[in-house]
């Protein structure tokens, strides 16, 4: 596609519900990345997949958030139970791949999750 | 570990004005730095990057960047302030290579005065 696209770009939930974001990154990027933006703030690190393979995730705030990215292009990060404190802005960003120099990582929409 | 600090939450200058953002960053290994710019209610757009070439960086809309290893410092510059440069700009600092995790700073919101 033209971009990276994130889908819902807005999702409201009650505390404890689960909600899952999906990603679609640029065609062909191999590496994705997701990051949660709170109010105010700079973007931070979650998860990183190179194709399949979740090659860290080691800025997951808890056991309650899960990524996947199955066939090595859509990813899904679902958050279980949620939490108001999960309230943030969650950016998707892919890049052709991690080794290659000066790739550029191409940041998605966001998605706006509201926890009540 | 890899950090950066962006030195006043918000800037506010004149249409026409010189901008300047002020970053600074820490890291163990030569760094790539980035400045993002991100409009309201959009995603984040890359404005320049440094990955050890020329340490002044150039990049889109007029707005240009210089590595100083010795101040650590990578602060945005800008001649001549436009409207449209109204927006939330976001330093950041990665290792490996450009396309590898990203540390950002807590950003700057740019005004612009008629």
């Amino acid at each position: 596609g033209a971009g990276v696209s994130q889908s819902p770009r807005y999702k409201v939930a009650k505390r404890g519900q689960d909600v899952a974001l999906r990603c679609d990154p640029i065609s062909g990027h191999v590496s994705l990345f997701w990051y949660q933006q709170a109010l105010g703030q700079g973007p931070e690190f979650l998860t990183y997949f190179q194709n399949e393979a979740q090659l860290d995730k080691s800025g997951l705030p808890s056991d309650r958030f899960f990524a996947e990215r199955p066939e090595g292009s859509v990813s899904t990060l679902k958050i279980q139970r949620t939490q108001q404190e999960d309230s943030a802005v969650y950016l998707c960003a892919s890049s052709l791949e991690v080794t290659a120099g000066s790739n550029e990582q191409f940041f998605g929409p966001g998605t706006r999750l509201t926890v009540l | 570990a890899q950090s950066v600090t962006q030195l006043g939450s918000h800037v506010s200058v004149s249409e026409g004005a010189l901008v300047l953002l002020r970053c600074n960053y820490s890291s163990s290994v030569p760094p790539y730095l980035f400045w993002y710019v991100q409009y309201p209610n959009q995603g984040l757009q890359l404005l320049l990057k440094y990955t050890s070439a020329a340490t002044l960086v150039k990049g889109i809309n007029g707005f240009e960047a210089e590595f100083k290893k010795s101040e650590t410092s990578f602060h945005l510059t800008k001649p001549s302030a436009h409207m449209s440069d109204a927006a939330e700009y976001f330093c950041a600092v990665s290792i490996y290579s450009s396309a590898s995790k990203i540390i950002f700073g807590s950003g700057t919101r740019l005004s612009i005065r008629p």
